[in-house]
């Protein structure tokens, strides 16, 4: 059964701290994995998107990497800010079918304190 | 920042109503998308159209449909609100084109902000 399961569930760290965040995945055949941040009550905003043949893909603070072989990524925030608080949603597409079947994680609830 | 647009942000309804939740992109993508969501779950995909004219039903069942009669827009309509319906509705656009998705890059999703429909 394709799955994607994320921890932890939530995390409170502080400001200025880094964190990682946790996916893995039994979709296959595995296409590619995107991570998203959703503010509450928005909907979710791209942050990285990686084939199999990525194994590091950065955006300003935030560096997610991908092990297509143990099927595992990690999202990782650099010098949290107020701002980061937030779910984090793993997403993987599978190849070949029609519109590129996307399954969901549940997603980390990150929340960043002064 | 993604040009993608719902309305209304939040409503609440009795049950019986009919509905229509809104949604419009200026993107100009022929792939749009509604999912559902309700508090610490994932998204379900419930409708999707590869373009004007093209209406598909997700994975999830829904008592929903939906229309494509132009690329920009995309409404969601509920012929009898219950309760069971309360969620969040989201939908969403990507700039692929055709059935199959190749490109990742080209697939990358943009949402509206949802609407948040309470069935009472």
């Amino acid at each position: 059964k394709n799955q994607v399961e994320q921890s932890p569930q939530s995390l409170i760290i502080l400001e200025g701290k880094n964190c990682t965040l946790q996916c893995n995945y039994t979709v296959s055949p595995f296409s590619n994995l995107r991570w998203y941040k959703q503010d509450t009550g928005r909907g979710p905003v791209s942050l990285t998107i990686m084939t199999f043949s990525e194994n590091t893909k950065s955006n300003g603070r935030y560096t997610a990497t991908l092990d297509a072989d143990t099927k595992q990524s990690s999202l990782h925030i650099t010098a949290s800010q107020l701002s980061d608080s937030a779910s984090y949603i793993c997403v993987v597409s599978d190849r070949g079918s029609t519109l590129g079947r996307l399954y969901f994680g549940r997603g980390t609830q990150l929340t960043v304190w002064p | 920042e993604a040009d993608i647009y719902q309305t209304p942000r939040y409503l609440v309804i009795g049950t019986g109503k009919k509905i229509t939740l809104e949604c419009s992109q200026t993107m100009g993508h022929d792939k749009m998308y509604w999912y559902q969501q309700d508090p610490g779950m994932e998204l379900h995909l419930i409708h999707y159209s590869y373009g004007v004219n093209s209406t598909e039903k997700g994975d999830l069942s829904s008592e929903s449909t939906v229309s494509r009669i132009r690329t920009e827009h995309f409404p969601l309509t509920l012929e009898s609100a219950r309760p069971s319906h309360t969620s969040q509705y989201l939908c969403a656009s990507s700039a692929g084109t055709g059935v199959k998705a190749t490109d990742p890059t080209n697939e990358k999703l943009f949402f509206g902000s949802g609407t948040q429909l309470s069935v009472l």
